[in-house]
């Protein structure tokens, strides 16, 4: 149990245009879902808290427009990179809390790894 | 703010070679403190978590106590395999908070050969 899962897998587009992300929790609902960057070699920094049905809470530094969340419904989010440039190349990662009382694991998908040339 | 600080990787072991990577936090309050393992071209898994002071979380043979007073979380294993090979992030979440954010280490490439 407990699978999230994110689609694509991999993406590599031409820079200027705009890239969506799916992330979705398999076999639960989500009321909470995060994304994640990560650079080669480092850490994840956390872009954003999506929670289902209001508008996301970006961390400092991310900017909103450019990284568009969309948290539908309790099992989808989506990250759309808009107007992507090589600099925003990356690996990028979901995770999903269980939308259970007092139950706060983070679950991870597998990652999209988004190429700009 | 919160840290979390690693010990700086990679590791490369020998199978069957003990096993410790450093981990030491900053934070506020009383925080949850987890380890996550990240195999290659997979996401994260959890791999094990200690919630209050003196907590032990173990999993797979790995071992890792919550130590308040040294503000650490190291990771341990007796005996580490080649399939433990991986990338190994120390993590916390802030205390008090449902459905917090989880703030991570660096990461710690580990290598293990036969």
């Amino acid at each position: 149990g407990a699978v999230v899962s994110q689609h694509p897998s991999r993406v590599i587009c031409k820079s200027g245009t705009s890239v969506k992300i799916e992330c979705r929790s398999l076999d639960f609902q989500a009321t909470t879902m995060f994304w994640y960057r990560q650079f080669p070699k480092q850490s994840l920094m956390l872009m954003a808290t999506s929670n289902e049905g209001s508008k996301a809470t970006y961390e400092q530094g991310v900017e909103k427009d450019k990284f568009l969340i969309n948290h539908a419904s309790l099992t989808l989010s989506t990250l759309t990179v808009t107007s992507a440039h090589p600099e925003d190349s990356s690996f990028y990662i979901c995770s999903a809390s269980p939308a259970v009382a007092g139950y706060n694991e983070q679950f991870f998908g597998p990652g999209t790894r988004l190429t700009v040339l | 703010g919160n840290s979390v600080t690693q010990m700086e990787g990679p590791v490369t072991l020998s199978e069957e070679a003990f096993l410790t990577i450093n981990c030491t936090y900053t934070a506020t309050g009383y925080p949850s403190l987890f380890w996550y393992v990240q195999y290659p071209g997979e996401g994260l898994q959890l791999l094990l978590k200690a919630t209050k002071a003196d907590d032990k979380g173990s999993n797979k043979g790995f071992e890792a106590t919550y130590r308040k007073e040294t503000t650490s979380f190291h990771l341990e294993k007796g005996s580490v395999q080649v399939s433990d090979s991986a990338v190994y992030f120390c993590a916390l979440r802030a205390g008090g908070t449902s459905y917090g954010k989880l703030t991570f280490g660096q990461g710690t490439i580990l290598t293990v050969h036969p």
